[in-house]
């Protein structure tokens, strides 16, 4: 079965910043993983993906995350953190399963607070 | 290109009643999933349809439901609300297609909020 661990549930940096979100997955298969975006009262913005191609996948607004196999880790980094960074992020697979469906598992959020 | 729609956006409805959501695809998606949002538990998969089939199932009651129709447009429906049943639910579209599937990219709406008196 797959299923995604985010390590922290709220995240706190000053304007300027590096961020660092960290998530751990678990998958019988090789994983789809995904970070999505939530600003408040809004629904969910694809940060990035990674599909089996490159380890290092680079997304929109300067984020970018690492794919590591022995690590089975997935952290999300940006260099410089900025205001309108400030939501929920969620750490996310793929159920691959037995058939070919587009299920997805989603960790349980990490909040990032980006302090001025 | 329209992004995924949701209609409505709020809902207020009392125990016991039944509530209908429509869900509108991007344009050339095939695939439309189906999520719940509680603090409480997050976000967990209900369902999803591909073609007018539902396709996968998430573990929720028989009184949440779904179908999709020739034009890929999807509702989902919940009968005998219960106060738990309060959340925002999240549709999603994709292309869809077969292999791919896992690894399609999803694309949400931006939610109803159906609050649960």
């Amino acid at each position: 079965a797959q299923s995604v661990t985010q390590l922290d549930s709220h995240v706190s940096v000053s304007e300027g910043t590096p961020v660092l979100l960290r998530c751990n997955y678990s998958s019988s298969y090789s994983p789809s993983l995904f970070w999505y975006v939530q600003h408040p009262n809004k629904g969910l913005q694809l940060l990035l993906k990674y599909t089996s191609a490159a380890t290092l996948v680079k997304g929109i607004n300067g984020f970018e995350a690492e794919f590591k196999k022995s690590e089975t880790s997935f952290h999300l980094t940006k260099p410089s953190a900025h205001m309108s960074d400030a939501a929920e992020y969620f750490c996310v697979v793929s159920d691959r399963g037995s058939s070919n469906t587009g299920k997805l598992i989603f960790g349980q959020g990490t909040t990032l607070q980006v302090k001025p | 290109k329209a992004g995924v729609t949701q209609t409505p956006r709020y809902l207020i409805k009392t125990r016991g009643q039944q509530v209908t959501l429509s869900c509108s695809p991007i344009s050339g998606h095939r695939s439309v999933s189906w999520y719940q949002q509680t603090p409480g538990q997050g976000l967990q998969f209900l369902f999803e349809y591909f073609s007018e089939t539902q396709r996968n199932k998430g573990n929720f009651p028989g009184r949440f439901s779904g179908r999709q129709f020739s034009n890929s447009r999807s509702e989902m429906n919940v009968s005998t609300l219960e106060l738990g049943d309060s959340a925002l639910y999240l549709c999603a579209s994709s292309r869809g297609g077969g292999a791919s599937a896992p690894t399609d990219t999803q694309y949400f709406g931006p939610g109803t909020r159906l609050t649960v008196l």
